[in-house]
């Protein structure tokens, strides 16, 4: 079992819904990060945050907005979003953003079908 | 763009057998992860090797990185069924505090 919990595990949305995914940790991890992942391909980097502020966005469209409301917490909330946009999103934290002696812990991810 | 390429793509092995992925990455890194994937799970971390250092051991892992090469490789000795997973190859790049990942690849140990 993963110490970083993503909710929901599943989820289909339509191209007009607004949805949010959240992720939790309780490991006193000062960085959080988003990765989406499509099938059969690695991780990439979408958003990080250090000590609740956004320190990377790597470009990511506007419909996704991530959010930090505190150290455990991280969310991504998702509006009028593309078919394309179908992927298993992961979460993961760390004990600091740059990863020199930080591994990532990640959740078990949200597997989002968007129709 | 992904930093490391992975090789083999997939590799399919017997019970007990060791298998042997290497990755290979573009930039200069602080360190090189390893990870592990289940299918439809999150990564799973495993081992870490520091610019300054040359091979690390952890249980039936070994990992060398060869700097000059830019290239790393991790060896998993005496295979099980339960290693059959993604393997993801994962750089710490000098600038810019992000973890890029190499393109995995696939192991299947067959019992």
């Amino acid at each position: 079992d993963t110490e970083v919990t993503q909710t929901p595990k599943h989820l289909v949305m339509g191209m007009t819904n607004k949805k949010s995914l959240k992720c939790e940790q309780h490991m006193g991890h000062r960085a959080m990060y988003w990765y989406k992942q499509k099938a059969k391909k690695p991780p990439e980097l979408m958003f990080v945050y250090s000590y609740e502020k956004l320190s990377i966005n790597e470009s990511v469209p506007s419909r996704f907005s991530p959010e930090c409301p505190n150290s455990s917490l991280l969310n991504l909330h998702l509006h009028a979003l593309q078919p394309e946009d179908s992927a298993l999103y992961l979460c993961a934290s760390s004990l600091l953003q740059g990863v020199y002696n930080s591994p990532l812990h990640f959740g078990n991810g949200t597997r989002l079908t968007v129709t | 763009s992904q930093q490391g390429e992975e090789d083999p793509q997939a590799l399919s092995i017997q019970e007990g057998e060791n298998a042997t992925m290497n990755c290979s990455y573009k930039t200069s890194i602080n360190n090189l992860q390893w990870y592990r994937q289940n299918s439809g799970r999150g990564l799973v971390h495993l081992i870490l090797i520091r610019s300054n250092e040359r091979e690390k051991h952890s249980g039936r892992l070994r990992v060398t990185l060869d700097t000059s090469k830019k290239s790393s490789s991790l060896l998993i000795t005496a295979s099980r069924a339960a290693d059959t997973a993604s393997y993801f190859c994962a750089g710490a790049m000098e600038y810019g505090n992000k973890l890029v990942f190499g393109a995995g690849t696939i192991l299947r140990v067959k019992s």
